[in-house]
């Protein structure tokens, strides 16, 4: 089983629309969660941490279900500059090491 | 966050050559790693790269195959010895512990995207 799963995707959707994706962990002794954003051809770049039970920052909104194990990404109001994969990384909890997910790509049409 | 440069950027190499590629950073990390991500696939990190001592290599890589330097906190390379078309990849380097910043958040190099014929 891979520690962190996501929804490959795609998710199309138009412009203003509201768009969200969950990422599965398999780790229980996780302490930290973050998405990364990471456009074609370039590096991740961070997004959000996502600690607690969760964060907003402007239209992104993340959740964190421990119970369940999963962090979910909710991004309103969409932009075309909000198409993108979308990486879910989780701290192993034993270690330092962040594991990543395969991404969720999301592509926002005019 | 800081101003992570490498070099190169992107090169074409022929199989049984060595590629050192450069990561440099622009102010004191703690830590600096170092990933592979194949086309179409997530990163899987090759290494974290010790000042001072040798690197720690994940399952699956060697450091006959990949060996890695990091003389100071700012600097660390990455070699892909006697390659393979398999190397084919973007090999990026990421740090964390920067200061002012939650331990365990990365940030990521622009990558060098290698091919080899």
């Amino acid at each position: 089983r891979k520690e962190v799963e996501q929804d490959p995707g795609p998710f199309n959707v138009p412009e203003g629309a509201t768009v969200a994706f969950n990422c599965t962990y398999s780790n229980s002794a996780s302490q930290s969660f973050f998405w990364y954003r990471q456009d074609c051809r370039k590096e991740p770049k961070l997004l959000m941490s996502v600690y607690s039970s969760g964060n907003e920052d402007g239209r992104f909104t993340a959740q964190l279900n421990r119970a369940s194990q999963y962090i979910s990404l909710l991004i309103r109001d969409s932009k075309l500059s909000d198409s993108a994969t979308y990486l879910c990384v989780v701290n192993g909890g034993v270690d330092y090491k962040l594991s990543f997910g395969a991404g969720t790509t999301v592509t926002v049409r005019a | 966050s800081a101003v992570i440069s490498q070099k190169p950027s992107r090169d074409i190499c022929q199989r049984g050559t060595s590629l050192t590629i450069q990561c440099q950073v622009d102010s004191q990390v703690t830590m600096m790693f170092w990933y592979r991500q194949q086309p179409g696939q997530s990163l899987t990190l090759i290494a974290t790269a010790n000042q001072g001592s040798e690197a720690t290599y994940e399952s699956g890589f060697v450091i006959d195959k990949f060996p890695i330097s990091r003389p100071n906190l700012t600097f660390s390379t990455l070699t892909v010895s006697n390659m393979s078309p398999e190397d084919s990849s973007i090999y990026l380097c990421s740090v964390e512990g920067l200061a002012g910043v939650s331990t365990d958040t990365q940030y990521f190099g622009p990558g060098t995207r290698l091919t080899v014929l």
